[in-house]
């Protein structure tokens, strides 16, 4: 099945330093993957949708110049957190769709990642 | 636009029913999806619907009704690791996939 891998699973950082979170889709092309944010105890709120050689589009409320998304290729998505804040500290998850469309499972999420900033 | 409406959390006893309801209102409605989620992970995909009816899978059985912008998620023979969060998200016509804040369900034993 559609596997879709994000790396690192936890970081803790700096305040002040960028974090950056990649996203990749393992056996699939995705010409657009999602970024979602999750506090604790609340729900994923989508940030930006990503597309492949263009630019993301955000939410309103995300600042584009803070979390900077790069979609460079067809199975790779970045997002890099800007001079980080401990108010950035958060679950962070992307997810992807192929372009192939599998209703059994249309988006695949990656395992997430909890950055901690200090 | 797109909003999801969800109880916040449900307690239910182990090898019993619950029934988790979501209504929404979304643009260009194209498929309501239901997942669940422990804490600290990934969503896991249940199930998809995108018309009117009743779709079974194994213990978990998911309805939809476009004209009433309802739907929910029935587990039957409840087990204790079915506590989790439940999402039911709904994805429009441009593949924007929106979630609600979740059901949180306890299971007693």
């Amino acid at each position: 099945g559609a596997v879709v891998s994000q790396h690192p699973s936890w970081v803790i950082c700096k305040s002040g330093t960028s974090v950056k979170i990649e996203c990749r889709s393992l056996d699939f092309q995705a010409t657009t993957m999602f970024w979602y944010r999750q506090f604790p105890k609340q729900s994923l709120m989508l940030m930006a949708t990503s597309n492949e050689g263009s630019k993301a589009t955000y939410e309103q409320g995300v600042e584009k110049d803070k979390f900077l998304i790069n979609h460079a290729s067809l199975t790779l998505s970045t997002l890099t957190v800007t001079s980080a804040h401990p108010e950035d500290s958060s679950f962070y998850i992307c997810s992807a769709t192929p372009e192939e469309r599998s209703y059994n499972s249309p988006l695949h999420f990656g395992n997430g990642t909890r950055l901690t900033v200090t | 636009g797109q909003n999801i409406d969800q109880p916040t959390e449900m307690t239910a006893t182990e090898g019993a029913i619950v029934q988790i309801n979501c209504t929404y209102q979304t643009s260009g409605f194209n498929g309501l999806f239901w997942y669940q989620q422990h804490a600290g992970e990934a969503p896991t995909f249940l199930s998809y619907n995108v018309l009117d009816g009743l779709e079974e899978k194994g213990r978990f059985s998911s309805f939809l009704s476009r004209s009433k912008g309802y739907s929910y998620l029935l587990l039957k023979e409840l087990q204790m690791k079915d506590s989790a969060s439940y999402l039911c998200p709904t994805m429009n016509r441009d593949d924007k996939i929106i979630f609600g804040k979740g059901t949180r369900l306890h299971i007693l034993p």
